[in-house]
């Protein structure tokens, strides 16, 4: 078992559409959640970053944690065509050294 | 957030010759990273460096393939060895927020091996 799953897509949706981003994990010890945005030829941008169950908002993007399933959801409301992208879950365990775990990334395409 | 950069942006090169990838950071840090991430696949971690100390090296990558200098807090440099066409990627260093322990990340370096 592969210590994350992300489904790769590619997801296409209309603009204002509410998108939903997920990532399954297997591994106990992850403590800190990120999502990341990736354009194209740029580096990963940091977008949320949990440490908790839950949910966490901030504008347009909900994430969600959920420690006792493993498993995280990315969620965009009113979708626009530069939310254009990949979308990658990340982890780490708690403690000094954060060694950051991604998944594979899902390409995102908003149509205007 | 801190600063990233990164030299070159994207390069080719030649079969067995070796590229060095500049890192600059606009702050002090502790800790830097140096990530590679192939087509199609997630970012893997190369190895990490701290300034004044020999760089760790996960599983699968070397010093003699990938040395890394560290020489001051805002800075490092990570080198791709006696080059192959599977060294084409693109080449990230990130560095970690030491209070928050969130990391960011360069724009990345394309590399090409022809």
């Amino acid at each position: 078992q592969k210590e994350v799953e992300q489904d790769p897509g590619p997801l296409s949706v209309p603009e204002g559409a509410i998108v939903s981003l997920n990532c399954t994990y297997s591994n106990s010890a992850f403590q800190y959640f990120m999502w990341y945005r990736q354009y194209s030829r740029k580096g990963p941008e940091l977008l949320m970053y949990t440490y908790s169950s839950g949910n966490k908002e901030d504008g347009r993007f909900t994430a969600q944690v959920d420690k006792s399933s493993k498993y995280i959801s990315l969620f965009i409301r009113d979708s626009q065509p530069s939310d254009s992208a990949t979308y990658l879950c990340a982890f780490s365990n708690s403690g000094g050294y954060q060694k950051v775990t991604f998944g594979t990334g899902t390409k995102l395409q908003v149509i205007p | 957030s801190a600063v990233i950069s990164q030299k070159p942006s994207r390069d080719i090169c030649q079969r067995g010759t070796s590229l060095t990838i500049q890192c600059q950071v606009d702050s002090q840090v502790t800790m830097m990273f140096w990530y590679r991430q192939q087509p199609g696949q997630s970012l893997t971690l190369i190895a990490t460096a701290n300034q004044g100390s020999e760089a760790t090296y996960e599983s699968g990558f070397v010093i003699d393939k990938f040395p890394i200098s560290r020489p001051n807090l805002t800075f490092s440099t990570l080198t791709v060895s006696n080059m192959s066409p599977e060294d084409s990627s693109i080449y990230l260093c990130s560095v970690e927020d030491t209070t928050s322990h969130e990391q960011f990340f360069g724009p990345g370096t394309r590399l090409t091996v022809l």
